[in-house]
């Protein structure tokens, strides 16, 4: 069983702070892992690859990957209202389908 | 299209019913996907199209869920005999190649199955 582990929270952090999502998965044949966001009653919206160990960095997102210790994260710097959400992680198989962590749901208080 | 279209937007079934959910890629993007999502849980993976061919259909749970891909660009996930537990978000994505340098999800179809 090929799974992908999210704590699903809540996690609440205040305005202007660093938020911290972190992500686990079984299958060391992923190679390309993602980030997705979703807003309650939306569809998942990706804000985020990585498929090389390290950090990679666009806008205010971090994505970070470790192979060898199988994680992955995702640092929002400067945390908004606007980041409140559930965030999915997801690692991309074999077969090139996704698996989904449960996701955890973000609250960025004011 | 400019996204990923799918309709209807929401379906209410009897259980026992027969339903199709339609999807219509971003025009150009040769594969496709079809997804599930439950209440509190992440997408599940249900089936991948690459052109007109199901590449990948394993996560389909049982021969009530088939799909099809007649020219390689609209789809159509068909459930037979629905039951309560196929109530979900059914989630289409589709991209350019075979393999997810982004997948672009739909809005998605709301089943509930009463």
């Amino acid at each position: 069983q090929k799974e992908v582990e999210q704590n699903s929270g809540p996690l609440s952090v205040p305005e202007g702070a660093i938020a911290s999502l972190n992500c686990t998965y079984s299958d060391r044949v992923s190679q390309s892992f993602f980030w997705y966001r979703q807003y309650s009653g939306k569809s998942p919206e990706l804000i985020m690859s990585i498929y090389s160990n390290g950090d990679k960095e666009d806008g205010r997102f971090t994505a970070q990957l470790n192979k060898a210790s199988q994680y992955v994260s995702l640092l929002i710097r400067d945390s908004q209202p606007s980041d409140s959400a559930t965030y999915l992680c997801a690692a991309e198989g074999s077969a090139r389908q996704l698996t989904f962590g449960s996701g955890t749901q973000l609250t960025v208080l004011p | 299209g400019a996204g990923v279209s799918q309709t209807p937007s929401n379906k209410v079934t009897e259980k026992g019913k027969y339903v199709e959910l339609r999807c219509d890629p971003i025009s150009g993007h040769t594969a496709l996907y079809w997804y599930r999502q439950s209440l509190g849980q992440g997408p599940e993976f249900l089936i991948y199209f690459q052109g007109t061919g199901a590449a990948d259909d394993s996560g389909l749970p049982n021969d009530r869920f088939f799909a099809v891909r007649p020219e390689g660009s609209v789809s159509t996930l068909k459930i037979q005999r629905t039951e309560r537990g196929d109530s979900a978000v059914y989630l289409c994505a589709s991209s350019s190649g075979p393999g997810s340098y982004g997948y672009t999800f739909g809005s998605g179809t709301r089943l509930t199955v009463v």
